[in-house]
């Protein structure tokens, strides 16, 4: 997997929109950007997968610029339930499936929803 | 669809003990990973079975090994367990040779403490 760079933790108060960066300058052609979210004492939860431009769910929206050296995991108007653990990682689709590849986890970025 | 299940969620153990961790699979995937997670520290990976063997290993010592059985479960077991083993033990499964747009499934993880 490409080598990732995110912020290491992030406050913010309830109701607000989240914006958490991650930075791959060495993303390859083939590379997707994946979002995992862990609480407490859980194991982490895919959040979001993508290529180009902007992905939306339920959950969150990914915006990836033209270049994709870098990529935004925004979370619309947070509530104290959203206070988690982020991380993003970058690699071919197999191997963020775990297809015969190790999938290796950063530290992450720790997101506090403040009341 | 049962996700992914870990037994048991807490275990102690002695310094020097052995210990044998559980994992079963989300139906339909036929590869699991395992992962240690330290506080405050991403999962790093320690192994990936696939086919009934070790197809991907991480930086752990011999001590860790592990084995799957002909139905994808699998198990986790350490020897002569250090205080430096306490973590949070994570199982992920995925489809292995299926679709390559699946996520990992993780479980819940077992809270090993090792005194």
């Amino acid at each position: 997997l490409a080598k990732t760079t995110q912020p290491i933790s992030m406050d913010s108060y309830e109701g607000q929109e989240v914006n958490i960066t991650c930075s791959h300058n060495n993303i390859a052609t083939n590379d997707y950007i994946t979002w995992y979210q862990q609480f407490p004492s859980q194991g982490p939860r895919f959040i979001i997968q993508g290529y180009k431009t902007k992905v939306t769910n339920e959950v969150a929206s990914l915006f990836i610029p033209a270049d994709r050296k870098s990529s935004t995991l925004s979370l619309p108007r947070v509530s104290l339930s959203d206070t988690a653990v982020y991380y993003c990682l970058v690699g071919d689709r197999r191997a963020l499936a775990g297809g015969y590849q190790k999938v290796t986890f950063g530290i992450g970025t720790k997101l506090q929803v403040i009341p | 669809d049962a996700g992914v299940t870990q037994s048991p969620t807490h275990l102690i153990k002695t310094r020097g003990q052995q210990v044998t961790l559980r994992c079963s699979p989300k139906s339909g995937h036929d590869t699991v990973s395992w992962y240690q997670q330290a506080l405050g520290q991403g999962p790093q990976f320690i192994f990936q079975y696939y086919e009934e063997e070790e197809r991907q290993r991480g930086n752990f010592p011999d001590r860790f090994s592990g084995h799957q059985f002909p139905n994808y479960s699998s198990e986790l077991n350490v020897n002569a367990l250090l205080l430096g083993d306490s973590a949070l033990y994570l199982c992920a499964s995925s489809p292995g040779t299926g679709a390559h747009d699946s996520p990992l499934h993780f479980g819940n993880g077992t809270r090993l403490t090792v005194t």
